[in-house]
Order: C-alpha cells, then sequence, then structure tokens
C-alpha cells in the first residue's frame, strides 16, 4: 500500500515571497504519478500540477514548481511570486500507473497555506 | 464545458436515517470516483466506476455505503442508517479513462452533517 506524508499542518508567506509545501511518500511501485491539488475555502479540488515518475526532469506549471527526488521519495512545491488567491489547503497525492482501480488517488493529510498581504 | 456537479451541495440529517448524494461527472468521462474527506480521516478513496464493469468497492467502510452508476453517467452514493462518524465532505471525480495518466476532475462535493 502507498502512503503519503505532509507534515507541516500550516504555512504561513508574505504575498509576493517564495514557499516550499514538503511532501514524502512511500511506495514499491517503480512507475507512478505525482500530483499537488488545491482546495479553496468552495471546497473544489484543482490540480496545480502532476509528475510522472518516469520524468527526471520537475514539472512546472507558471508560478509553480515541484522538486521530484524519486530516490528520497520526496515531492515538494514550490510556489513563486505567492498571491492572495493561493490562500487554500494544498494536497500532495499519489496515483499507482495504469487504468482500473489502479487510479485511484492516495492524499496526504493536507497543509494550510495563508498569504498574507 | 460544465465541470462535474454535486448535489446537494449541505445535507444535514439525523442518525439512523438515510441519505443520497449525487454526482454528474463531466461529460464523456467514463471513470467516476467517490472520496471522503473528514477531519479525523483526511481524504479517503471509497468506490471507483468504470463504464459499465463492476465497481471497486474496497475503499467503502461498511455495508452502510453503497454506490451506483446509471447509464455509464449520473452516480448516487448512498448511505444507509446514517451515524454521526459518517459526517464529512463527499467528494465525486471523473476522469477520461485513456493510457497515461488519468487526472481527475473534482466536483465541489456535498458536505454531510448527522445530528
Amino acid at each position: 500500500a502507498q502512503t503519503v506524508t505532509q507534515s507541516q499542518p500550516e504555512m504561513s508567506v508574505q504575498e509576493a515571497e517564495t514557499v516550499t509545501l514538503s511532501c514524502t511518500y512511500d511506495t514499491s511501485e517503480s512507475n507512478y504519478y505525482l500530483f499537488w491539488y488545491k482546495q479553496p475555502p468552495s471546497r473544489q479540488m484543482i490540480l496545480v500540477i502532476r509528475q510522472e515518475a518516469y520524468k527526471q526532469q520537475n514539472a512546472t506549471e507558471n508560478r509553480f514548481s515541484v522538486n521530484f527526488q524519486k530516490a528520497a521519495k520526496s515531492f515538494s512545491l514550490k510556489i513563486s511570486d505567492s498571491q492572495l488567491g493561493d490562500t487554500a489547503m494544498y494536497f500532495c497525492a499519489f496515483m499507482k500507473q495504469g487504468t482500473g482501480a489502479n487510479s485511484k488517488l492516495t492524499f496526504g493529510k493536507g497543509i494550510t497555506l495563508s498569504v498574507r498581504p | 464545458g460544465a465541470g462535474v456537479s454535486q448535489s446537494p451541495s449541505n445535507k444535514v440529517t439525523e442518525k439512523g436515517k438515510d441519505v443520497e448524494l449525487r454526482c454528474d461527472p463531466i461529460s464523456g468521462h467514463t471513470a467516476l470516483y467517490w472520496y471522503r474527506q473528514s477531519l479525523g480521516q483526511g481524504l479517503e478513496f471509497l468506490i471507483y466506476f468504470q463504464g459499465n464493469s463492476a465497481p471497486d468497492k474496497s475503499g467503502l467502510p461498511s455495508d452502510r455505503f453503497s454506490a451506483e452508476r446509471t447509464g455509464g453517467s449520473v452516480s448516487t452514493l448512498t448511505i444507509q442508517r446514517t451515524q454521526q462518524e459518517d459526517s464529512a465532505v463527499y467528494l465525486c471525480a471523473s476522469s477520461h479513462s485513456r493510457t497515461g495518466v488519468n487526472e481527475q476532475y473534482f466536483g465541489p462535493g456535498t458536505r454531510l452533517t448527522v445530528t
């Protein structure tokens, strides 16, 4: 079974600054996907970024980038130029490669990020 | 296009009553998932549907929970004889099942409160 650990329950960052959210995972799989989801107070889970484990290059999406360390089973999210709209809960998630029931997501406990004006 | 929709947005029910939660996936998405988000347990997988295949029910916490998906589209999650520990946000997600990464799109959830 897979586990995803987010050890920081909450973080705070000044607007326009950079913040890094940590995530570690445990799996015996060699092929899988990792995701960061954002959940604002509206409850809508929004995909922020994804990483295929077979890719060595770290994924980037505008102000969001990841530091994927496969050997260390670490997957941190860096948010640059933080904006007030980034205030939300962030969840790290794992998915096995494949279809069917393998495609269910395993989530970490989440971290509450507050961006201060 | 329209995203995943769920109804009701909020539901308050008395302990022991049955409730039905509805999910409308994105049109054309063949895969549908139910997750539960609670304070104590975080986000947990409940059940997975793929087209007309038999569902994967491995995440359902008890036999009071059941779900169906009619016509490969709309899904209903039913909780019988609700208990206070069933209070949570129930999230539905859908994806276009294909080879490679199956990106899941989530609905806004139903907040269930059992009094």
